[in-house]
C-alpha cells in the first residue's frame, strides 16, 4: 500500500495563478482532510470529506475549494493564488473519524 | 474556543534519557487526543491515540497518558535515543468528533548521541 500521496511535492506560483492539489489513498478510507502547517501557527484543518460526496469547511477555508472526486482521491483547488497561502499543505485520511489519521508527505507551495 | 499548548517549544537531551513532553488544552471536552511525530520536510505520523474514557496509551518506549479534568497529556520517552530525534505534535479532536483535530504547536526534540 502506497497509503497517502500528494502531487506535486512541490510548486511555484504567481500571485493570481490557479492551481489544483491532489491527494489519493489506497487504504479504502472514509474521511479525507486538507491541512495547512505555517511557522508559528500549527496545523490548520481547511477543508474535509466525512465521505464521498460530502464535503465540510474547517478552520481556514477562505480561498480554497475542494472536491471528493471519488472515495481514494480529495482534491485541493487554489483559484486565484496568493502570497498568504505559501505553506506546506498536507492531505490526510481515516477509516473512520474516531480513528487515527494518516498524512501524505505534503505540498511545498511558494506564491510570488 | 479549544487551544492545544506544548511546551516547551524546543528539547535537547543526551541520549539514554527518559523524558516527558507535555500537551495541555482549554477545553476538556475531547473525543480523543493523538500524539504524531514529524520528521523534517515529512509528513506526520501517528505514535498513540487515547480516546476520552482512557488514561494512558503505551507503544514500545512511549507511552502517553490523558488527564482530561485537568487538561493535560503528557508523552512519556523512556531511554531516549537519537532516531527519536523529531518534532512531536498532540492534537485533539472535537466532542462531536467529525475528526477535524486541532494541533499545537509542537516540541522539537534533539537527542545528542
Amino acid at each position: 500500500n502506497a497509503g497517502v500521496t500528494q502531487t506535486p511535492k512541490f510548486q511555484v506560483l504567481k500571485t493570481g495563478q490557479s492551481m489544483t492539489l491532489q491527494c489519493a489513498q489506497d487504504m479504502n478510507h472514509n474521511s479525507m482532510y486538507w491541512y495547512r502547517q505555517d511557522p508559528g501557527m500549527g496545523l490548520r484543518l481547511i477543508y474535509y470529506s466525512a465521505s464521498e460526496g460530502t464535503t465540510d469547511k474547517g478552520e481556514v477555508p477562505n480561498g480554497y475549494n475542494v472536491s471528493r472526486l471519488n472515495k481514494r482521491e480529495f482534491s485541493l483547488r487554489l483559484e486565484s493564488a496568493a502570497p498568504s497561502q505559501t505553506s506546506v499543505y498536507f492531505c490526510a485520511s481515516t477509516l473512520q473519524e474516531t480513528d487515527t489519521q494518516y498524512f501524505g508527505p505534503g505540498t511545498r507551495l511558494t506564491v510570488l | 474556543k479549544q487551544e492545544v499548548t506544548q511546551i516547551p517549544a524546543a528539547l535537547s537531551v543526551p541520549e539514554g534519557e527518559n523524558l516527558v513532553l507535555n500537551c495541555s488544552f482549554t477545553d476538556s471536552a475531547i473525543y480523543n487526543l493523538q500524539w504524531f511525530r514529524q520528521d523534517p520536510g515529512k509528513g506526520l505520523t501517528s505514535l498513540l491515540l487515547i480516546q476520552s474514557s482512557q488514561r494512558e496509551q503505551t507503544s514500545g518506549r512511549l507511552n502517553a497518558s490523558l488527564d482530561k479534568s485537568s487538561g493535560r497529556s503528557t508523552l512519556y520517552i523512556a531511554a531516549s535515543q537519537p532516531g527519536d530525534s523529531a518534532t512531536y505534535l498532540c492534537a485533539v479532536s472535537r466532542t462531536s468528533n467529525t475528526g477535524k483535530l486541532i494541533f499545537g504547536q509542537g516540541t522539537t526534540l534533539q537527542v545528542k548521541p
